[in-house]
């Protein structure tokens, strides 16, 4: 079975540009919940889709945003990039979200805002 | 407050040892998972382990296991026989009670290094 699959693994992008970065969750998985890692802020969540519907939001600004198709696979789009954007994206599914469910990741999207 | 603490920056043990990772959780909801994660340098987010709020035994995965203490409310990571090929990242995680669903907090992390 195919894990969790982002693309691209590398972005560079300058300060004001959009970017999207794409996240194919494992096969069966329905549910997609995307992560920023930062050295300074860690972990923190962004948001979660489940059947093409946002059911979750983190503490983020509304330049942030993402979207889930019929087919599970989901886009996350970030407008107007600041420097601070710059960090590892990671997309994570699982099958409904359950109390007792795993996340599984991908290996990330690296992006660098200059 | 902080949901999970990790004391522990980082930290070195010798190859063949047992070490264990520290980290303290802040909830008031009955249900909740407690969650292990290791990363390499690679940068994918491994899963270790799982120990649920109403498990009566600790977790054990293999070389891993997980010390419960719902009351100190803390789940450390004990890894036996340590290995050069765990020197990563571990990251402690929970998530609360059902209607919460992938919403992870996630502690800041400790650096395991290995040494042969």
């Amino acid at each position: 079975k195919a894990g969790v699959t982002q693309t691209p693994r590398y972005l560079i992008k300058t300060r004001g540009q959009q970017v999207t970065l794409s996240c194919s969750p494992i096969s069966g998985h329905r549910s997609v919940s995307w992560y920023q890692q930062t050295p300074g802020q860690g972990l923190q969540f962004l948001f979660e889709y489940f059947s093409e519907t946002q059911r979750n939001k983190g503490n983020f600004p509304g330049r942030f945003s993402g979207r889930q198709f019929s087919n599970s696979r989901s886009e996350m789009n970030v407008s107007t990039l600041e420097l601070g954007d710059s960090a590892l994206y990671l997309c994570a599914s699982s099958l409904r979200g359950g109390v007792n469910e795993k996340l599984f990741f991908g290996s990330g999207t690296q992006l660098s805002v200059l | 407050a902080q949901k999970i603490t990790q004391t522990q920056p980082g930290m070195f043990v010798q190859e063949k040892e047992a070490v264990t990772l520290d980290c303290t959780y802040d909830t008031s909801d009955p249900s909740y998972g407690l969650f292990w994660y290791k990363q390499p340098s690679s940068g994918e987010m491994i899963f270790l382990i799982y120990q649920g709020s109403y498990d009566q035994q600790n977790a054990t995965e293999g070389r891993y296991s997980l010390n419960f203490q719902k009351a100190r409310k803390s789940a450390n990571l004990v890894i036996s026989a340590s290995q050069l090929g765990d020197s990563a990242m571990y990251f402690c995680a929970m998530r609360e009670g059902p209607g919460n669903f992938n919403k992870f907090y996630f502690g800041s992390g400790t650096k395991l290094n290995v040494k042969p």
